[in-house]
């Protein structure tokens, strides 16, 4: 079975700060990643994936993340957080080549940015 | 941009009544889920939709849910006899037809059962 887990419920870095947020897997086959946003009262907005190729992928907003096979690691990171920026970020997994793609969703970390 | 749409954006109910949560997905996908997310809680996955059937159920749609798209374009979540427990922000979302492909969300509907 397939899991994830975010290190830290709750992140806070000044503005301007660097900004990683931590994401392990647990998949049996080759995973499909990805990291969500949820603003305050909004839905769920898609930052980045990773599905194949490059293991390091840009995002939007200045987003990237690694996905790392040897450590089951796809960290998110930002080299200079703004204001902006605060908001809940999910990590999920889906099956690789599985017909359905169903998300499994980590607990999420909610990132605050301070002036 | 296409985009998912959610109506109700947010819906008061009584326990024991019916609950239909309704959805649009993205024209031109073929595959529809739902997931739900308690207040505080991470989200999670209630059901996927491919060519008009289920084709894959989490153990917390049981009995008291179902779905269905009862035209080209909606896709319903009924919860026939809602609990306290099921108060939620309930999320649709849609794909195309290859897994791997975002899955796009939209903005939930909350749910509040009193």
């Amino acid at each position: 079975a397939q899991s994830v887990t975010q290190l830290g419920s709750h992140v806070s870095v000044s503005e301007g700060a660097l900004v990683l947020l931590r994401c392990n897997y647990s998949s049996s086959v080759p995973p499909y990643l990805f990291w969500y946003v949820q603003y305050p009262n909004q839905g769920l907005q898609l930052l980045l994936k990773y599905t194949t190729g490059a293991t390091l992928v840009k995002g939007i907003n200045g987003f990237e993340a690694e996905f790392k096979k040897s450590e089951t690691s796809f960290h998110l990171t930002k080299p200079s957080a703004h204001m902006s920026d605060a908001a809940e970020y999910f990590c999920a997994v889906s099956e690789h080549g599985g017909s359905q793609g169903n998300l499994i969703f980590g607990k999420g970390t909610k990132l605050s940015v301070k002036p | 941009e296409p985009e998912v749409t959610q109506t109700p954006s947010h819906q008061v109910t009584q326990m024991g009544q019916e609950v239909i949560l309704r959805c649009v997905p993205i024209s031109n996908h073929l595959y529809f889920y739902w997931y739900r997310q308690i207040l505080g809680q991470k989200v999670e996955f209630l059901v996927s939709f491919y060519n008009n059937e289920i084709s894959e159920k989490s153990e917390i749609f049981d009995d008291q849910f179902s779905v269905e798209r009862p035209d080209g374009s909606n896709f319903t979540l009924k919860i026939r006899s809602t609990k306290l427990e099921d108060s939620a922000m309930y999320f649709c979302a849609s794909r195309t037809d290859r897994a791997g492909n975002t899955i796009y969300f939209g903005e939930g509907s909350w749910l509040t059962v009193v």
